[in-house]
């Protein structure tokens, strides 16, 4: 069965400063979602990883995945407080039906 | 509509009683899901439809679980006999195929009192 960890589940950052947040998985998978939560609301989507390599960038945001060492990383550049959210990894389990597999987040909060 | 919507938003059931929870996927999106979120985890795979068939249900938690999509577009779970522990966000999840993100709605917030 596959397995998604996330850690740290819980991370306060300060505002301008550098972080990354990352996301183990235990079997092969070709496919890798980073989506984005705010308390009470659904799940946006950040960054779909498809490859060995693959890096993405979006704002503040970047991206990337390992395929062989099972871990993708969401680094987060000059950290502000519109960042503030739950992270979640989420991995496609491989039957052919996008059927995803997600962890159980990385809560950031930015603090001035 | 311009994303996945659900219906109610919010729904409080005695236990014992029967609920419904409506999806109505992004227009042309033949691929839909169900997913249970419960408070600090993240979502759970329920159900998987490709068009009226659900092609996986396999993470349906019991039989007291059902779900349906008669025309491939709007679907229905449905929760029997609802118990304290299905209290949870239902969230349903729209996809277009191939290497393309799951959209996800709003989610429905279910408590069972």
């Amino acid at each position: 069965e596959l397995k998604v960890e996330q850690n740290p589940l819980f991370l306060s950052m300060q505002e301008g400063k550098n972080y990354t947040i990352y996301c183990n998985y235990s079997t092969t998978s070709d496919r890798l979602y980073w989506y984005r939560q705010d308390p009470g609301k659904s799940l946006e989507s950040l960054f779909v990883l498809l490859s060995n390599g693959a890096v993405k960038q979006e704002g503040r945001l970047m991206a990337s995945l390992d395929t062989k060492a099972r871990l993708s990383t969401l680094h987060i550049t000059a950290a502000v407080h519109d960042l503030s959210a739950t992270y979640f990894c989420a991995v496609d389990m491989g039957y052919g039906n996008n059927r995803l597999a997600f962890g159980k987040g990385n809560q950031v909060v930015v603090i001035p | 509509g311009a994303g996945v919507s659900q219906t109610p938003s919010n729904k409080v059931t005695e236990k014992g009683k029967y609920v419904e929870l409506r999806c109505d996927p992004i227009s042309g999106h033949t691929a839909l899901y169900w997913y249970r979120q419960s408070l600090g985890q993240g979502p759970e795979f329920l159900i998987y439809f490709q068009g009226t068939g659900a092609a996986d249900d396999s993470g349906l938690p019991n039989d007291r679980f059902f779900a349906v999509r008669p025309e491939g577009s709007v679907s229905t779970l449905k929760i029997q006999r609802t118990e304290r522990g299905d209290s949870a966000v239902y969230l349903c999840a729209s996809h277009a195929g191939g290497s393309s993100e799951a959209f996800f709605g709003q989610g429905t917030r279910l408590t069972v009192v």
